[in-house]
């Protein structure tokens, strides 16, 4: 069955620091992948798109990776802030995964 | 220019009885999508709407139902409610233009079920 599986339900940082969030996928074949963030309460809010031809986006602070031979995709976030303290979703299709928690400390 | 926006923000229902969420898409956005979130889990997808007709629906049981309307609003029915049915439910819209479906998500219904 088709799976989607993101690196850990939490993961907490320093300020300042790069942030790195896995997603991994099974018996797809994507021709893009998304990734969104969530705010408690909140509905997601796109961040990046990339496509499978593509090996790396960056949109500011933000890099993804994106490997269609080991099936996964990475997020990550450098010189990270309290702010981008959040839930981290990729996407497949209209598929989602179960989400990162990300907290950034001061 | 409004974004995606969901009524009403909060609804408390009991078993057995029905529920109808309502969306209005981004300006602009063609295509209306569904989602069931449950506490602490990502997005489930339960149907997608465009031209009017369902054009896709994930694993979810003829309970849910929806509809959209020629304005591209759209409402999600859902019957003879379950506890289980108690979560947060995301209307998303996009623009259909057969590659890549970046949708917008709008905040959302909360949905309890007692």
């Amino acid at each position: 069955s088709q799976k989607i599986e993101q690196n850990s339900e939490a993961l907490n940082i320093q300020e300042g620091k790069t942030a790195t969030l896995t997603c991994n996928y099974t018996n797809y074949s994507p021709a893009y992948l998304q990734w969104y963030r969530q705010d408690p309460g909140r509905g997601p809010v796109f961040l990046l798109l990339i496509r499978e031809n593509e090996k790396e986006k960056r949109k500011e602070r933000l890099k993804v990776t994106f490997d269609t031979t080991l099936k996964q995709s990475l997020f990550h976030i450098t010189a990270s802030q309290p702010a981008d303290s959040a839930t981290y979703l990729c996407a497949l299709d209209m598929r989602f995964g179960a989400g990162t928690r990300l907290t950034v400390k001061p | 220019d409004a974004g995606v926006t969901q009524s009403p923000t909060h609804l408390i229902k009991t078993r057995g009885q029905q529920v109808t969420l309502r969306c209005s898409p981004k300006s602009g956005h063609d295509t209306v999508s569904w989602y069931q979130q449950a506490l602490g889990q990502g997005p489930q997808f339960i149907f997608q709407y465009y031209e009017e007709e369902e054009r896709q629906r994930g694993n979810f049981p003829d309970r849910f139902s929806g509809h959209q309307f020629p304005n591209y609003s759209s409402e999600l029915n859902v019957n003879a409610l379950l506890l289980g049915d108690s979560a947060l439910y995301l209307c998303a819209s996009s623009l259909r233009t057969g590659w890549a479906d970046t949708q917008y998500f709008g905040p959302g219904t909360r949905l309890t079920v007692l």
